[in-house]
């Protein structure tokens, strides 16, 4: 399956902390997508890394790819209670025309 | 522009009624999606189509469950003879460039009683 994992299920910090999210997958992939999802909301595109690309950055988001390893990061910096919400990895390679995404990390920002 | 946009919202159907689900994609986006989700679960992709083309449909059940994106007006995803087992969140997404930076609709809940 090209379906990312994200690591872990559930995170929770204090405002201000750094929020670090994991997502893995097991096949060649195009390009990797980061989304998030608020309670009870359709998801919302957060940053895109092509597989020739190792870092990208998009305001206090950082995220990296490591194809070697097959992984993904999420960084979130100086985080704020506004960013609780559950974070989805999504892959999609080769001739697969499915986006396909995890089950999510679910991020709470206490204030 | 308005966003994609689903409608109903929320659609309460009976055990054996058919539902139909509405997207509208974003104004340009010539690719839209739709996709499944259970509570505490992420997404599972059911159909891929491209102005009047499924593209992929490997994602959606033979039996009962059919979707189409027409020349003119949105994309449907039909279930018929619901059952309770259909009850889900479904979105749809569009987006401009095939599977990049997709749009999500709100989504509609429906519930099969």
């Amino acid at each position: 399956s090209q379906q990312g994992e994200e690591d872990p299920q559930a995170l929770s910090i204090q405002e201000g902390e750094n929020a670090t999210m994991n997502c893995s997958y097991k096949t060649s992939i195009n390009n990797l997508q980061w989304y998030r999802q608020n309670s009870g909301r359709g998801l919302v595109h957060l940053i895109l890394i092509r597989s020739n690309e190792r870092e990208k950055h998009s305001g206090r988001l950082r995220v990296t790819l490591d194809t070697s390893k097959k992984s993904s990061s999420l960084l979130i910096t100086a985080s704020r209670a506004a960013d609780t919400a559950s974070y989805f990895c999504a892959t999609v390679g080769g001739s697969n025309y499915k986006l396909t995404f995890g089950k999510g990390t679910l991020l709470t920002v206490n204030p | 522009n308005a966003g994609v946009m689903q409608n109903p919202r929320h659609l309460v159907r009976r055990r054996g009624q058919e539902a139909r689900l509405r997207c509208s994609p974003m104004k340009g986006h010539s690719h839209v999606y739709w996709y499944r989700q259970l509570p505490e679960e992420g997404l599972k992709f059911m159909v891929y189509l491209q102005k009047e083309n499924i593209i992929d449909e490997s994602g959606m059940p033979k039996e009962r469950f059919s979707a189409e994106f027409p020349k003119e007006g949105p994309s449907i995803l039909r279930i018929q003879q619901v059952v309770r087992g259909d009850s889900a969140a479904y979105f749809c997404a569009s987006s401009e460039y095939r599977n990049e930076k997709l749009f999500f609709g709100s989504g509609t809940q429906l519930s099969v009683l």
